[in-house]
């Protein structure tokens, strides 16, 4: 499996409700990341997560919440979100840190297309 | 952190070969060139990386200056599906922060 899933695909919430994001590979990536797309604009860095820990955060406003229950799985929650929040979700892994001096090539999903109303 | 410069976008004939320029004057030693590229309405896809050596893969070929201050991609036949936007990006060795530049828009024509 060389792949990182993610869903769901497309997502419609309203500015009061609660959702989850979801991303998972078994690659045996020991990082996962989180990046923000908005239309014919690059990726942006929100979350990194090293060996299942927090080691990043790009100074994301506290309704969006990450959590990475394994090495396999990485969540973002969202919570009273804003119109201006609307953008494709990606979701990356890696084989991170702690596997010698070399340098690896990230795979990311296709994304989860937000959309708040 | 060390940032790149390319080119806004490019065009080229289908079945010819596309060769993207990627200037990166402040790279340091342990900085990885890495590039990326995104097809409409998909995630990035990792396209090939190097430190000092040409590297060579089934998608592309990555030629790195002896300086090291600027890298060429190059795609040596280029189809209908090679549009998309080319990111280069550094990243430092055992690294975690891949950091997206404005990238090229690449439009492969007929």
């Amino acid at each position: 499996d060389t792949e990182v899933t993610q869903t769901p695909k497309h997502l419609v919430m309203g500015m009061t409700n609660k959702k989850s994001l979801k991303c998972e590979q078994h690659m045996g990536h020991r990082a996962m990341y989180w990046y923000k797309q908005k239309a014919k604009k690059p990726p942006e860095l929100m979350f990194v997560y090293s060996y299942e820990k927090l080691s990043i955060n790009e100074s994301v406003p506290s309704r969006f919440s990450p959590e990475c229950p394994n090495s396999s799985l990485l969540n973002l929650h969202l919570h009273a979100l804003q119109p201006e929040d609307s953008a494709l979700y990606l979701c990356a892994s890696s084989q991170g840190r702690g596997r010698g001096p070399s340098n690896y090539g990230y795979t990311f999903g296709s994304g989860t297309r937000l959309t708040v109303v | 952190d060390a940032k790149t410069t390319q080119p806004n976008s490019m065009e080229s004939n289908e079945e010819e070969p596309v060769h993207l320029p990627c200037n990166h004057s402040t790279i340091s030693g342990t900085d990885y060139i890495h590039w990326y590229r995104q097809l409409p309405s998909q995630g990035p896809e990792y396209v090939i990386h190097g430190l000092t050596s040409n590297v060579n893969n089934r998608m592309a070929s990555l030629a790195i200056a002896e300086d090291r201050k600027s890298s060429t991609l190059i795609l040596h036949r280029a189809t209908l599906r090679d549009a998309a936007v080319y990111y280069c990006i550094l990243n430092k060795a055992a690294g975690n922060k891949l950091t997206f530049g404005g990238g090229t828009r690449v439009l492969v024509k007929p």
